[in-house]
């Protein structure tokens, strides 16, 4: 299996611009969680789905970021417009079960 | 309101000695703490766990011990390599069963 990918793996945009981020998880992985990389919060849960349904969005930080999941081996995070506040490291994972976790390599996300 | 803390953002060390990551939670309900690793331009990987009905769990040079009552839990390498050197991230299993992360603290092993 070639793990959870990512793409792209960087990102360059101009503030104001739309953004989307895309994630395939591992095959046979019920569980796909979206996480922020930040300095100051270390890694912050953004979104999760179980089985394609958006379980607990608590995490995503303002009505500009939505998540999608339209099949089990694909899903979409997306930002619009987009702010250099929002530059950061967006990780996807993957899981059979909760807590057992498998990411990707990220998507370097930097908003001029 | 960050639940997992690690308060050291970096810790360096010589190789061959012990490095010790710390890291606390605010959730006395937390009964599951993983360790990943992380190195510059992947994803975290899982490293070690332990079950909040243990109070040390050991993997080859890893050790993770938890202290309930003070809800603090570390990490110990020992020997420490350079091949450590990368960012470690504590995290807790939520009531919810969702990971919370702390902060990361970077590893620097010096040869």
């Amino acid at each position: 299996d070639a793990g959870v990918i990512q793409s792209p793996r960087h990102e360059v945009t101009e503030m104001g611009q739309e953004v989307t981020l895309r994630c395939k998880p591992i095959s046979g992985h019920d569980y796909l969680f979206w996480y922020r990389q930040t300095m100051m919060r270390g890694l912050e849960l953004l979104i999760y789905f179980n089985n394609n349904v958006p379980i607990d969005d608590s995490g995503m930080p303002e009505d500009r970021f939505s998540a999608k999941m339209p099949n089990a081996s694909f899903s979409t995070l997306k930002i619009q417009p987009s702010e250099p506040r929002d530059s950061a490291v967006y990780f996807c994972a993957s899981s059979p079960s909760l807590g057992g976790y498998t990411f990707g390599s990220g998507t370097r996300l930097t908003v001029v | 309101d960050q639940q997992v803390k690690q308060n050291s953002p970096s810790l360096s060390v010589q190789e061959g000695r012990i490095s010790i990551l710390n890291c606390d939670y605010t959730n006395s309900m937390f009964d599951y703490f993983l360790w990943y690793k992380k190195y510059p331009a992947e994803g975290p990987t899982f490293l070690i766990s332990i079950s909040s009905i243990k109070d040390k769990n050991e993997d080859g040079r890893f050790t993770v011990f938890l202290n309930k009552s003070a809800k603090h839990l570390s990490l110990h390498i020992v020997p420490s390599q350079p091949g450590d050197s990368a960012v470690y991230f504590c995290a807790a299993v939520s009531n919810t069963g969702k990971l919370i992360f702390g902060q990361g603290t970077t590893l620097q092993v010096k040869p």
